[in-house]
């Protein structure tokens, strides 16, 4: 079965700063998508960007941007001049015959 | 444009009663269906899917159920709720065009008193 680590239960960072998220996974299969979803308190799921796995090039929506490395099995979220309302959880995901999650970060981002 | 409807979105029970929460999908046909469970301040844990109608597979042994009478109907149970159960339940589905996008429903919130 695909599993999805996130290894950084809380995270925090100064407004206008840059914060990275980690997420590994793992699979035997080869086409599949990962994704990260924003959370907020209203608990509602927000997709935040996209990777397909046959591209190589790194998603960018933004402000917010990933480090897809494929052979590592790592997918990691850089989120670039860092504002108040990125203050949510953050899941990483998975989805190729089922989808899965990660256990989330926690980003907290302080005025 | 593919919707996912998800109710009720607040429940209380007591414990040893039954549960139903029912999930539908507009506007797509033959979807993979999902129900995950998020306990306060965790990840989702994935605890059915389907592929297909009358199709589920089973992630977590439990006392919950899951089933698919219809192609756009996803249905979670409980003969008897345990305490354990309370927690905030999502369905969500693949939206289509090579599984581009996850949708959620609204998510229930339960709580088992």
């Amino acid at each position: 079965a695909q599993t999805v680590t996130q290894s950084q239960p809380e995270m925090s960072v100064q407004e206008a700063e840059t914060v990275t998220l980690s997420c590994t996974y793992d699979t035997s299969e080869n086409n599949y998508y990962l994704f990260w979803y924003k959370q907020p308190p209203s608990r509602q799921m927000i997709l935040v960007i996209r990777q397909e796995a046959y591209k190589q090039q790194n998603a960018t929506e933004n402000r917010f941007s990933v480090n897809f490395q494929k052979a590592a099995k790592s997918f990691s979220l850089k989120i670039s001049d860092s504002q108040l309302g990125d203050t949510a959880m953050y899941f990483c995901a998975f989805t190729g015959n089922d989808m899965r999650f990660g256990a989330g970060t926690r980003l907290t981002v302080k005025p | 444009s593919q919707t996912i409807h998800q109710w009720p979105a607040t429940l209380v029970q007591p414990v040893g009663s039954p549960l139903s929460l029912e999930c539908t999908v507009e506007g797509t046909s033959n979807p993979n269906l999902y129900w995950y469970r998020q306990a306060a301040g965790r990840g989702l844990q994935l605890l059915f899917y389907s592929v297909g109608i009358g199709q589920i597979s089973s992630e977590v042994p439990q006392n919950l159920s899951a089933s698919r009478p219809q192609d756009r109907q996803f249905i979670l149970s409980s003969k008897k709720l345990l305490l354990s159960d309370s927690g905030f339940y999502l369905c969500a589905h693949l939206g289509e065009g090579a599984r581009a996008e996850a949708f959620f429903g609204q998510g229930t919130r339960l709580t088992v008193v």
